[in-house]
């Protein structure tokens, strides 16, 4: 059973335009976020975070919105660059619990000059 | 700066082979995973630890096991390699008592194959 779902493999978006990656997730004890960026040959690394006590978190040109009642967050690149072409992971852990993450099977996204 | 080390970048070994990934950390971490990475099915884990000599099984840890004798160092060995076990081998380590959050940091990958 899938508990972190990226529903889309892959996504493509211009240069100076805005990339939205999305997560969905189906178990409610999760209340921490993060996602990470992988460039091929290269560990992940990460790039914003999110509790659940927040519905927003802002970081320079990425932001995370998290919608508790939806069970869904999504990351925003404005303005994306070609630099940002790689694949997103989106992984959830869950407070008091085990310190694991799970993570989402990957966003590719490709940003064209 | 957190410093995820793995032994090698690029791995060929043969059917049968007893093989061994090695993953160091510098930053005093206690807790570090194994994960393997294959296109369209993202990172799953493989086996975590939350301590020395500790050791817990993840998603799929059939066909591996682990070793972890000192803090800054845990080892993945795949016992007799298979072709199935051609992948992108991550190792990661995080403490939230230091770092206030669940964020992993990860190694730069071993790329096996087994031929």
């Amino acid at each position: 059973d899938q508990q972190v779902k990226q529903n889309s493999p892959s996504l493509s978006v211009q240069e100076g335009r805005i990339s939205i990656l999305n997560c969905d997730y189906t178990n409610s004890m999760f209340d921490y976020f993060l996602w990470y960026k992988k460039y091929p040959a290269e560990g992940p690394t990460f790039l914003i975070s999110i509790s659940s006590i927040k519905d927003k978190n802002e970081d320079g040109r990425f932001t995370v919105f998290l919608n508790k009642s939806a069970k869904h967050l999504s990351l925003h690149i404005v303005p994306s660059q070609p630099g940002d072409s790689a694949v997103y992971f989106c992984a959830a852990s869950a407070r008091g619990g085990s310190e694991k993450l799970v993570f989402g099977k990957g966003t590719k996204l490709t940003v064209n000059p | 700066d957190v410093k995820v080390t793995q032994s090698s970048r690029y791995l060929v070994k043969r059917t049968g082979e007893k093989v061994f990934l090695e993953c160091v950390q510098d930053m005093d971490h206690e807790n570090m995973f194994w994960y393997r990475q294959d296109p369209g099915l993202g990172l799953r884990l493989i086996y975590f630890s939350y301590d020395v000599k500790m050791k817990e099984k993840g998603d799929i840890p059939e066909g591996y096991s682990v070793s972890r004798e000192k803090k800054e160092r845990f080892s993945l060995i795949l016992e007799s390699a298979s072709t199935n076990q051609t992948s992108m081998y991550l190792c990661a380590s995080s403490s939230p008592v230091i770092s206030g959050s669940y964020e992993q940091y990860f190694g730069p990958g071993t790329r096996l194959t087994v031929t």
